[in-house]
């Protein structure tokens, strides 16, 4: 294990559900990642906390909210979603460090929209 | 747009060989790269890195090489087990650019299957 968690590992939803993804770090980091990764695609970055500020938004539909309440925690919210959202859902932590780039993966959550 | 790629999306080796799987990238500001092994049900996982000002770093039965001149990278592994299964990413950060957080793009992947 990295040292990164998240909850709940599978989550089928429909598409009027609301439901939120929650990543933990223990790692004593202070920027936070999420991806979505889907199936023969590279990894996409959906956003950056770094220090706790939002400061990255890779044109994501609004349909997907974070949430980073302090360094250690990141939430995704949810809400009518589309199948085409099914997807590995990836949290991520790094230090922020010059030149220092390395990120550590927490095992995904597993979405199904249906 | 800037990318990272890989030749080969499958590669088959005996168990015991040496395993050597390719990334392409495009970006010549990139000035760090990682290579990840991610497994069934896992996330990705650091094997190794190296900067842009080195052509080649060694870890534990693995070899990353970076060709500037070309724009290549590659990740070694020495006498592969069936535990090196899994599909392996190559990734670049794209130059600080003013940013303090790392800023990875990913390659598509390519599976690795070590046969017993």
């Amino acid at each position: 294990e990295t040292g990164v968690t998240q909850t709940p590992r599978h989550l089928v939803m429909g598409m009027t559900n609301k439901k939120s993804l929650k990543c933990e770090q223990h790692l004593g980091h202070n920027a936070m990642y999420w991806y979505k990764q889907s199936a023969k695609k590279p990894l996409e970055l959906m956003f950056v906390y770094s220090l706790e500020e939002r400061v990255e938004n890779n044109s994501v539909p609004s349909r997907f909210s974070p949430e980073c309440p302090n360094s250690s925690h990141l939430f995704l919210h949810l809400h009518t979603l589309q199948p085409e959202d099914s997807a590995l859902y990836l949290c991520a932590s790094s230090q922020v460090h010059q030149g220092e780039y390395e990120q550590y993966f927490g095992p995904g959550t597993r979405l199904t929209v249906t | 747009g800037e990318s990272v790629g890989l030749h080969l999306p499958t590669l088959s080796v005996q168990e015991g060989d040496n395993s050597i799987i390719n990334c392409a990238y495009s970006n010549s500001a990139s000035d760090y790269f990682i290579w990840y092994k991610q497994e069934s049900g896992k996330g990705p996982q650091f094997i190794i890195d190296i900067r842009s000002n080195m052509d080649k770093r060694q870890g534990q039965r693995v070899t990353v090489l970076l060709n500037k001149t070309v724009k290549h990278l590659s990740l070694q592994i020495a006498a592969t087990q069936p535990g090196d299964s899994a599909v392996y990413f190559c990734a670049e950060n794209l130059g600080a650019g003013g940013t303090s957080y790392g800023k990875l793009t990913f390659g598509q992947g390519t599976i690795l299957t070590v046969h017993p």
